[in-house]
C-alpha cells in the first residue's frame, strides 16, 4: 500500500529565511509520481510539481526547488528566501501507476512565513 | 491547464438534508475525481468519475451516501446525502489534465458546515 508522511506538521520562519519541507514515501510500485501542492487559506489546491520515478534530477523553479532521492525515498520542497505569501498548507501526494490516478496525500505541513 | 469551477463555493445546512456540488471544466476531460479534506486534515478520496460508467468509490465511501453523475466530459456532481456535522468538510474535485494525464489540477472547493 502507498504512504506519504509529512512529518512537520507546522513550521514557523521569518521572511527570507530558507525553509525545506520534508516528504517521505512508501511504495511497491516501481513506476510512481510524486507531487507537491500549495494550499493557501483561501482553500484551493494549486500544483507546484511532479517528478516520475525514473527521474532523479533535481529540478529548480524561481525560489522553488526540489530534491528527489529513491535510496531514502524522500521528495523535499526547499524554499528560498521565503516571503509572507508562501505561508500555506504543503501537501506532498503520490500516484502508483497500478492504481491509476488515485493520490495519497501526506497530512500537510503548515508553513508560516512571518515578516 | 484546465480551469475548473465549483458550485456552490460554501454552504451551511442542516443535518438530514443532502447537497449537491457541481464541478465544470472548461475542456473536455476523462477522468474526474472527488475528494473530502475534513477540518485541519488532508485530502482523502471519495470517488473517481468517468463519463459513461458508475463511478468507482474509495473504500469507506458508499453511492448511498455520495451519489455522483457524470453525464458529459466536463461536468460532474456529487450529492452529500442525508448530511451529519461529520460530514462538514471541504469537497474538492479534480481533473487530468489532457496533455500531462499523470497530473491532476483541482477546483476551488465547496465548503460545506453542516449543523
Amino acid at each position: 500500500a502507498q504512504k506519504v508522511t509529512q512529518a512537520q506538521t507546522e513550521i514557523s520562519v521569518v521572511e527570507k529565511e530558507d525553509v525545506t519541507l520534508d516528504c517521505v514515501y512508501e511504495t511497491r510500485d516501481t513506476t510512481y509520481y510524486l507531487f507537491w501542492y500549495k494550499q493557501p487559506p483561501s482553500g484551493e489546491l494549486v500544483f507546484l510539481i511532479r517528478r516520475n520515478s525514473f527521474d532523479e534530477q533535481n529540478e529548480i523553479s524561481g525560489r522553488y526547488s526540489w530534491n528527489f532521492q529513491k535510496s531514502t525515498s524522500s521528495f523535499n520542497f526547499t524554499i528560498t528566501a521565503s516571503q509572507v505569501v508562501d505561508s500555506a498548507v504543503y501537501f506532498c501526494a503520490l500516484s502508483e501507476a497500478v492504481s491509476g490516478s488515485r493520490l495519497t496525500f501526506g497530512e500537510g505541513t503548515q508553513l508560516t512565513v512571518n515578516p | 491547464s484546465a480551469v475548473i469551477s465549483q458550485k456552490p463555493s460554501r454552504d451551511i445546512c442542516q443535518r438530514g438534508t443532502s447537497l449537491t456540488i457541481q464541478c465544470q471544466v472548461d475542456s473536455q476531460v476523462t477522468m474526474m475525481f472527488w475528494y473530502r479534506q475534513q477540518p485541519g486534515q488532508s485530502l482523502t478520496l471519495i470517488a473517481t468519475a468517468n463519463q459513461g460508467s458508475e463511478a468507482t468509490y474509495e473504500s469507506g465511501f458508499v453511492i448511498d451516501k455520495f451519489p455522483i453523475s457524470r453525464p458529459n466530459l466536463t461536468f460532474s456532481t456529487l450529492t452529500v446525502s442525508n448530511m451529519s456535522p461529520e460530514d462538514s468538510s471541504i469537497y474538492l474535485c479534480s481533473v487530468e489534465d489532457w496533455q500531462d494525464q499523470e497530473t491532476q489540477y483541482f477546483g476551488p472547493g465547496t465548503r460545506l458546515l453542516v449543523l
